[in-house]
Order: structure tokens, then sequence, then C-alpha cells
């Protein structure tokens, strides 16, 4: 079993949309939550970070952690074209690695 | 600008050639990984530094050297023992372990 599961997808919905992107993790010991946007041919781009419980909010952007039930969720509000990518969610603890789920391929039609 | 800077941005390797990828930031983080990512699969760690002349295995560490000499740099070798290395390859650094890790742009090597 992976320590990190993300559905691959892909994933397409229309503009306007909720979009809800989720990872499950094994390890109880990871600390800290991030998601990662990724364009086409670039570099992962940090969009949320966490380090508990609870839900934290950027703009459109919703990065939700349930230690509990060890689940983490991304939730975009009001879906534009320019959100589809890949989103990959990661996770670790404090002198561990980090560790990436495969990433979920999201597309946004006009 | 602050930053993580890899070159190339494409790369062509011989078969049985030994190419080096260069990662050089100036973010002052002490903490520094190689990826490598193929089509539909997610990161998979290569190596890892925490500190200046230090560095460990990740998963897929087998025909992939690295150095870390200086804290801004943190170079990747794909040796010829490397059997499939065609792949796009991501570096990123962090403060610390624990905290946000940044990417650079990647560079994509095929063996031709």
């Amino acid at each position: 079993q992976k320590e990190v599961e993300q559905d691959p997808g892909p994933l397409s919905v229309p503009e306007g949309a909720i979009v809800s992107l989720n990872c499950t993790y094994s390890n109880s010991a990871f600390q800290y939550f991030m998601w990662y946007r990724q364009y086409s041919r670039k570099g992962p781009e940090l969009l949320m970070y966490t380090y508990s419980s609870g839900n934290k909010e950027d703009g459109r952007f919703t990065a939700q952690v349930d230690k509990s039930s060890k689940y983490i969720s991304l939730f975009i509000r009001d879906s534009q074209p320019s959100d589809s990518a890949t989103y990959l969610c990661a996770m670790g603890n404090q002198g561990g690695k980090l560790i990436f789920g495969q990433g979920t391929e999201l597309s946004v039609k006009p | 600008d602050g930053g993580i800077t890899q070159s190339p941005k494409y790369l062509f390797r011989k078969e049985g050639q030994n190419v080096t990828l260069s990662c050089e930031q100036n973010l002052n983080h002490d903490a520094m990984y190689w990826y490598r990512q193929d089509p539909g699969q997610g990161l998979r760690l290569i190596y890892y530094s925490q500190i200046v002349n230090d560095f460990q295995k990740g998963d897929i560490a087998e025909g992939y050297s690295v150095s870390r000499e200086k804290k801004e740099s943190f170079p990747l070798t794909v040796t010829s023992a490397q059997k499939n290395p065609t792949a796009f390859y991501l570096c990123a650094s962090q403060t610390g372990l624990g905290t946000e890790a940044f990417f650079g742009q990647g560079t994509r090597l095929t063996v031709v």
C-alpha cells in the first residue's frame, strides 16, 4: 500500500463548478500537508500549506485536513479554465522527507 | 529574485553517457531534493540533503549520484547505470524539514 493515495483522474468540470480534490494517507506521523498545482512541462507551484487539522482558505482555494480520518482535501470554488492543471498533494513529518501523491489531472471547460 | 534555478531545461544524452543536471537556489534553504516524474506518475524521490556535505538516498537512487559541497547547489548526475533515464527531473528546496517546499522549473532528459 502506498503511503499517500490520490485519484489520478482525469477530472473534467464546467467553468464555475466547485472542485474537490482528495488524498488519503496511512502514516499517522504526518504533520504538515501541502497542495501543489503543476502546469504541463513546468515545476509544481505551492498553493497551500497546512500544519494541523482544520480548514485554511486562500481566495478561491480551501485546504481541509482531517487527521483522524487521514484524509485531506483541496476545494476550488468558481473554477476557471486557467485552473486546468495537475494537482499534487504532499505531506511529511518533522525530520522526514516529503511524500507526494500521484497527482490529479483537472480540466475546466469554458 | 529569490528562487530555484534548474539547468538546462532540455537535455539529450546518448546511451552510455553520464550527464549532470544543475540545481541552484538563493533562498538560503538547508534542505534540497531531487525528484523524477514520469507521465501519469507522481514524484518519486531520488536523493535529498538536509545539510552541506550530507545526503540520503530516496526511493529510486540506483543509477544516480549527487553532491552537496555548497548550500546553494545540489547537482544530480545520471549515470550510465540508470537503465531508463528519460524523464522530467525536478529539484526542490525547503528552509528545513517540515516547512514549505519550492520547486525549480525542471529538466527534461531524453536518451537518444
